[in-house]
């Protein structure tokens, strides 16, 4: 069954701490995405990748990192520098960066 | 780069009318407009997408409407159900560039 798999489903940080979100997908998608989503508001992008190994920062990059090693897994991390982290974090993906995005579950995240 | 603007932000309706949400967009080499429904706590979910050499699409309930020379494009939901309350997405791209997303409409249908 084909999809796009976001983990944890719910993750905590502590003061100072780094975390890594999941993302992974099986649809030979080339493009992949990072989404911040607060309560009872849009979608603002936080990284897209065109293509293994390339990535491009978006609108609220800062205090976030990924990595493209592979097509099929763009991990995000929420670094200690991301001072109000507490978010619903979406992942997406499409066949090209024109595409119809297909989305994760999401990972939710919130500060101990 | 594109932007699209979204209305209404809100909307509420009682079961069984009709709901328009309607999109614009800057950029006219864009081709390509998917409506996406959010479901509370959960991930979007494509619904229906028309692209530039259309003026209308139609599933079921649902319909999107494009007019290209003023650059809007809209969502008509009929005979809305509760089950259609939602936050409701537009978009727009073109090749090589990704989804430009709307501010999202946060659709209540009152039984």
């Amino acid at each position: 069954d084909g999809g796009i798999t976001q983990s944890p489903k719910y993750l905590f940080r502590k003061e100072g701490q780094n975390v890594t979100l999941s993302c992974e997908q099986n649809l030979n998608h080339d493009a992949m995405y990072w989404y911040r989503q607060d309560p009872g508001q849009g979608l603002r992008l936080i990284y897209y990748s065109q293509i293994v190994n390339d990535f491009q920062k978006g609108d609220i990059a800062e205090g976030y990192s990924v990595s493209r090693e592979k097509k099929e897994s763009f991990p995000l991390t929420v670094t200690s520098a991301q001072k109000n982290p507490t978010a619903f974090y979406l992942c997406a993906s499409s066949i090209d960066l024109g595409g119809s995005q297909h989305f994760g579950d999401g990972t939710r995240l919130s500060i101990l | 780069g594109e932007n699209v603007e979204q209305h209404p932000s809100t909307l509420s309706v009682q079961e069984g009318d009709s709901a328009v949400i309607k999109c614009t967009y800057s950029d006219s080499a864009s081709n390509y407009f998917p409506w996406y429904k959010q479901e509370l706590g959960k991930r979007p979910q494509l619904i229906i997408d028309i692209r530039s050499n259309v003026g209308e699409k139609k599933d079921q309930r649902i319909a999107v409407t494009l007019n290209k020379t003023a650059k809007h494009f809209s969502l008509h939901i009929t005979e809305t159900q509760p089950e259609d309350s939602a936050v409701y997405f537009c978009a727009a791209s073109n090749a090589g560039n990704m989804l430009t997303f709307g501010g999202g409409t946060r659709l209540m249908v009152k039984p």
